[in-house]
């Protein structure tokens, strides 16, 4: 069974920081890996897909990247704001009808 | 926006009795997935379909029900709620082109069962 972590659970930094958030999971088996963010109360938004044969994506400030053989995953953010205050949670699909399995997400405060 | 609503948003309901869920697209996309969203147990996969009339398990499906009887439309069904219900539901929705299952989220129904 595919397993996800997300480490830490919870990251505070000051506003214009570089800063980085990692996904591991344990079966390189997967279709493609989903970064989301998602605000108090709402649902999950979309921000990158990274497919099982690509190695980065990027939009933005933001830069996924998937190194399949160590089982991990970076989601790097440029120049934080506080509006990038949120849970980021990734997410593996491992199956041909998208089944996936999510990680518990990291909590970024961004502080002005 | 990926066009996907949920009702209904917010509902309290009663130990015992039916709820359904209801999950509109109009994406025309293929694929449909109802989660339920706990702390301390993430996003977890209910039931999902790959067609019309066409479903299967997630990892916690029992006490849920699903059908699908139009592409648009993905319901979600509680034969008889428990507190352990309680919970927000989101469904999603994903195209499948190429290989890759990109999701796109509705806002969620939050319910909660006394």
């Amino acid at each position: 069974k595919q397993e996800v972590t997300q480490i830490p659970a919870a990251l505070s930094v000051p506003e214009g920081e570089n800063l980085v958030l990692n996904c591991s999971f344990t079966d390189s088996a997967i279709y493609n890996l989903q970064w989301f963010r998602q605000d108090p109360g709402k649902g999950l938004t979309s921000l990158l897909l990274i497919q099982s044969s690509q190695r980065e994506q990027t939009s933005g400030r933001l830069n996924a990247s998937l190194d399949k053989s160590s089982g991990r995953s970076t989601l790097y953010i440029a120049a934080s704001q506080p509006g990038d205050s949120a849970t980021y949670l990734c997410a593996l699909t491992y199956t041909n009808a998208g089944k996936s399995t999510f990680g518990d997400g990291t909590t970024l405060t961004v502080k002005p | 926006d990926a066009g996907i609503t949920q009702s209904p948003r917010h509902k309290v309901t009663e130990t015992g009795t039916p709820v359904t869920l209801r999950c509109h697209q109009t994406e025309n996309h293929r694929y449909m997935y109802w989660y339920r969203q706990d702390p301390g147990h993430g996003l977890r996969l209910i039931h999902y379909s790959y067609g019309v009339k066409d479903t299967d398990k997630g990892e916690v499906s029992d006490g849920y029900s699903v059908s699908r009887s139009k592409t648009e439309d993905f319901l979600l069904t509680l034969e008889s709620a428990t507190s352990s219900q309680t919970s927000v539901y989101f469904c999603a929705i994903s195209e499948g082109r190429e290989g890759s299952y990109e999701q796109y989220f509705g806002p969620g129904t939050r319910l909660t069962v006394t």
